[in-house]
């Protein structure tokens, strides 16, 4: 079966610092692979998706960088935070066909 | 710009009771709409899937129905219980990806179910 492991799962980052999270999915082969983040008193938002190794794309102009090195591995990373960074980024996966929708566990992001 | 509204945004009933969460969605050219639970710090959790050519979906004391044309998804919940307490949120898959180019969300429904 699929399985998506996302880690950390709390973490709390000075400003100014860099940022790594890694999802990775098990199970399946050439997901499509998503960030999202939901951020206090606002819906999810997504940010990132990628449909293949290497292949990114932005839904909003941001602080933050995505990456796909393998193809079941998406790294959400940013040189330097700042306070609106702050929030519940969520790693998801698909297959190509419009599937279902799974979701990781969460990291909750502080920024302080 | 896809939009997604949820009503009602809280909602608190008895248990038992059956009822019903509503979604509406501005563009109706969407590949699929799907209803998530959420439980607090947690992530989502698939409970339907509505392709675009679909009318509704079950899954136990779960019905979803979808009305493309209108813009208009329901979630019935039959005989609800105290575990149905979470948050429900509505997502659209939009048309042109192919199934690939992610979700908008609504904003939820925070559901309490009194014991």
């Amino acid at each position: 079966s699929q399985t998506i492991h996302q880690w950390p799962a709390t973490l709390v980052q000075p400003v100014g610092s860099p940022l790594s999270l890694e999802c990775t999915v098990e199970g399946t082969s050439n997901p499509n692979l998503y960030w999202y983040r939901q951020a206090a008193g606002r819906g999810l938002q997504l940010l990132f998706y990628s449909v293949g190794i290497g292949q990114i794309s932005s839904e909003v102009p941001q602080n933050l960088s995505a990456s796909r090195p393998q193809d079941r591995q998406f790294i959400l990373s940013s040189k330097k935070l700042l306070l609106s960074d702050s929030g519940f980024y969520l790693c998801a996966w698909t297959l190509t066909g419009g599937t279902e929708a799974f979701f990781g566990q969460g990291t909750r992001l502080t920024v302080v | 710009k896809q939009e997604v509204t949820q009503i009602p945004a809280a909602l608190s009933v008895p248990e038992g009771e059956n009822l019903v969460l509503n979604c509406s969605f501005t563009d109706s050219a969407i590949y699929n709409l799907q209803w998530f639970r959420q439980d607090p710090g947690k992530g989502l959790t698939s409970l339907l899937l509505i392709q675009s050519s679909q009318r509704e979906q079950t899954s136990g004391r779960l019905n979803a129905s979808l009305d493309k044309s209108s813009g208009r998804s329901t979630l019935y919940i039959a005989a609800s219980q105290p575990g149905d307490s979470a948050t429900y949120l509505c997502a659209v898959e939009r048309g042109e990806g192919g199934g690939a180019d992610g979700l908008t969300f609504g904003k939820g429904t925070h559901l309490i179910i009194q014991p």
